[in-house]
């Protein structure tokens, strides 16, 4: 029982580097979604996916893209690191959209200077 | 805009004690409200949701509680231990797929 699962734990990256977040899960989940928390504050959606091949934007996009060929992956792209990208990125997912509880995994904390 | 605030931001009671976490919320159209828990370094734990035709909810010694109408939610944790010391979000559950958080609520429980 996995569940959801991202990987890295931990990254540190220089501005204008890109990386890519990865984030899969093992549920059998439609929908799949990336957040991000900073310090002392609530998560804010970046995108969304309600299956395959299906992708939409949330609250705070700029600066990320994402892609769901598959319904266990829905890794999370920075292209170009900028400080204000520094903080704690979620992946969560649920079977349904409505009514059900979210799935979160661990989180990847992110530096960029 | 749905916009979720949780009130306090920060408690600290001993251990044994009934304690009131609060969450309001601006938009009562909600699908569902959730309540997680957040450990240090930790992802989320799902610990409660109320989906929007229910009143409350209850798991152990937690009960929440959802008045739509008047934009909020309660979580009552009953004798308070050590071990329930991280923080609490609330979340609420709208249109679109989507759920908005509010800052959560840091609890520390002191032996």
């Amino acid at each position: 029982n996995a569940g959801v699962t991202q990987t890295p734990k931990f990254r540190i990256l220089k501005i204008g580097q890109s990386m890519t977040l990865q984030c899969t899960q093992d549920m059998n989940h439609n929908y799949m979604y990336w957040y991000r928390q900073d310090p002392g504050m609530g998560l804010k959606l970046i995108y969304y996916s309600v299956g395959a091949g299906i992708t939409d934007k949330g609250e705070v996009p700029n600066g990320y893209n994402v892609s769901r060929s598959t319904t266990e992956d829905f890794p999370l792209r920075l292209e170009l690191a900028a400080p204000s990208q520094t903080s704690v990125y979620f992946c969560a997912s649920t079977y349904g959209g409505q009514g059900m509880a979210l799935h979160f995994g661990n989180g990847t904390r992110l530096t960029v200077t | 805009k749905q916009e979720v605030t949780q009130i306090p931001a920060a408690l600290s009671v001993p251990e044994g004690e009934n304690l009131v976490l609060n969450c309001s919320f601006t938009d009562s159209a909600i699908y569902n409200l959730q309540w997680f828990r957040q450990d240090p370094g930790k992802g989320l734990t799902s610990l409660l949701l109320i989906q929007s035709s229910q009143r409350e909810q209850t798991s152990g010694r937690l009960n929440a509680s959802l008045d739509k109408s008047s934009g909020r939610s309660t979580l009552y944790i009953a004798a308070s231990q050590p071990g329930d010391s991280a923080t609490y979000l609330c979340a609420v559950h709208n249109a679109g797929n989507m759920l908005t958080f509010g800052g959560g609520t840091r609890l520390m429980v002191k032996p």
